[in-house]
């Protein structure tokens, strides 16, 4: 009964390779995210969609495309992996417009780059 | 421009002392949402606390309490009787009512020792 689940938790790669990183909630919210943590533990948002539509969409490279198939699921691709890429991605959950709305986080995705 | 500072990178304590981590922000909007989160040597973000501007009033959860003061643009954050699952990295971010993002500071590392 996890609520914002993510997978695979880790992603060993080589540079140049495309992989994608899933996410699902099952809490009802209507809006996902998309964080990255850096080595440095920084914590930014990339995307945010809400009842699929693109509402958020920071300085990220093209070479990252979220996608929306429902409300309940957000999966980003990364194609042409760099070095760079390397960190742990977070995705997150909320039903905004409620007086108390939090975004809710999943347990993280490790992915490193060789 | 808004921005989330938490100048204490790592703070070190012997259990059962009490500490406090600061969190200053800013922001022009007069609607804004701030929060706590904890992040465990596990890596998971476990959402802590919530404020809203209009709600100064300071909080109380077990050991753990929250200072809101707007005059100085502050947030802080206390832990009494500090015990050694407290050893995290804190989080202290803001939202505007305008945007869905949350904007981070760069977190405070928190060790304590047996």
């Amino acid at each position: 009964d996890t609520a914002v689940s993510q997978t695979p938790k880790y992603l060993v790669t080589q540079m140049g390779n495309d992989k994608s990183i899933k996410c699902e909630q099952n809490l009802g919210h209507d809006t996902m995210y998309w964080y990255k943590q850096d080595s440095k533990k920084f914590l930014k948002i990339m995307f945010s969609y809400n009842n699929k539509e693109l509402i958020i969409n920071e300085t990220v490279p093209n070479r990252f495309s979220p996608k929306s198939p429902d409300k309940a699921h957000l999966n980003l691709h990364i194609n042409s992996l760099e070095l760079g890429d390397s960190a742990v991605y977070f995705c997150a959950s909320s039903r905004p417009g409620l007086s108390q709305e939090t975004q809710y986080f999943g347990p993280g995705t490790r992915l490193l780059v060789l | 421009a808004q921005k989330v500072t938490q100048a204490q990178t790592e703070i070190s304590v012997v259990e059962k002392e009490d500490v406090t981590l600061d969190c200053v922000y800013e922001t022009r909007d007069t609607t804004y949402y701030l929060f706590w989160y904890k992040q465990p040597p596990s890596g998971e973000l476990v959402f802590l606390i919530r404020r809203n501007s209009f709600d100064e009033q300071n909080e109380i959860s077990g050991r753990y309490s929250w200072n809101f003061q707007k005059s100085t643009s502050s947030f802080n954050f206390t832990i009494t009787a500090s015990q050694v699952v407290d050893s995290a990295v804190y989080f202290c971010a803001l939202r505007m009512d305008s945007s869905y993002k949350l904007i981070f500071g760069s977190g405070t590392r928190l060790l304590v020792r047996p």
